[in-house]
């Protein structure tokens, strides 16, 4: 079974760009959520979304969106890119999602997004 | 607000020695606790899931313990080895409808041959 992929791996764009960062999830799963990861902030949670919606939110700004399509894969936009937005976009995908204390979430391999 | 710490922060150990990962939490009320590994520059990977109601759970060299109300957790690792280096990370997933991670800032082990 194929684990969760994301494309691109890597990514280098200039302040003020836009970029879109892609997440298929394993078969058969429907949560998927992102993490952005950064040497002086660590993990932090974005965005989780379950069956297209998204059923919850980090404390990130509104330059920071997400979707989920009917196949359950997910993508991430970050608008009017800053320099602080460099860091590793990690996302995850589990089966249940809702109310699962067994639901074990599986992570893909990141995006390493630079900005210059 | 949930706060999760991990200590030590690093640890280098020599080949062979049996090791233990704290993990610490200050709101017990979790769904459950999942510790990662994660190597340079690449995503994690889950070693051990521990429900809310279960007190340890055990996968071949691991062996990863949930005391929820003191909010602690333990990765015990047996018999270390060169290539269990790598950074390892819990998180607490809280209650509700959400699967959102709140994670540790890791510890990175480094073991010696």
């Amino acid at each position: 079974k194929a684990g969760v992929t994301q494309t691109p791996r890597y990514l280098i764009k200039t302040r003020g760009q836009q970029v879109t960062l892609s997440c298929s999830p394993i078969s058969g799963h429907r949560s998927v959520s992102w993490y952005q990861q950064t040497p002086g902030q660590g993990l932090q949670f974005l965005f989780e979304y379950f069956s297209e919606t998204q059923r919850n939110k980090g404390n990130f700004p509104g330059r920071f969106s997400g979707r989920q399509f009917s196949n359950s894969r997910s993508e991430m936009n970050v608008s009017t890119l800053e320099l602080g937005d460099s860091a590793l976009y990690l996302c995850a995908s589990s089966l249940r999602g809702q109310g699962a204390s067994t639901d074990t979430q599986y992570f893909g391999p990141g995006t390493r997004l630079t900005v210059l | 607000k949930q706060e999760v710490t991990q200590i030590p922060a690093a640890l280098s150990v020599p080949e062979g020695e049996n090791l233990v990962l704290n993990c610490s939490f200050t709101d017990s009320a979790i769904y459950n606790l999942q510790w990662f590994r994660q190597d340079p520059g690449k995503g994690l990977t889950s070693l051990l899931l521990i429900q809310s109601s279960q007190r340890e759970q055990t996968s071949g060299r691991l062996n990863a313990s949930l005391d929820k109300s003191s909010g602690r957790s333990t990765l015990y690792i047996a018999a270390s080895q060169p290539g269990d280096s790598a950074t390892y990370l819990c998180a607490v997933r809280g209650g509700g409808a959400t699967n959102k991670l709140i994670f540790g800032t890791g510890t990175l082990l480094a073991v010696q041959p």
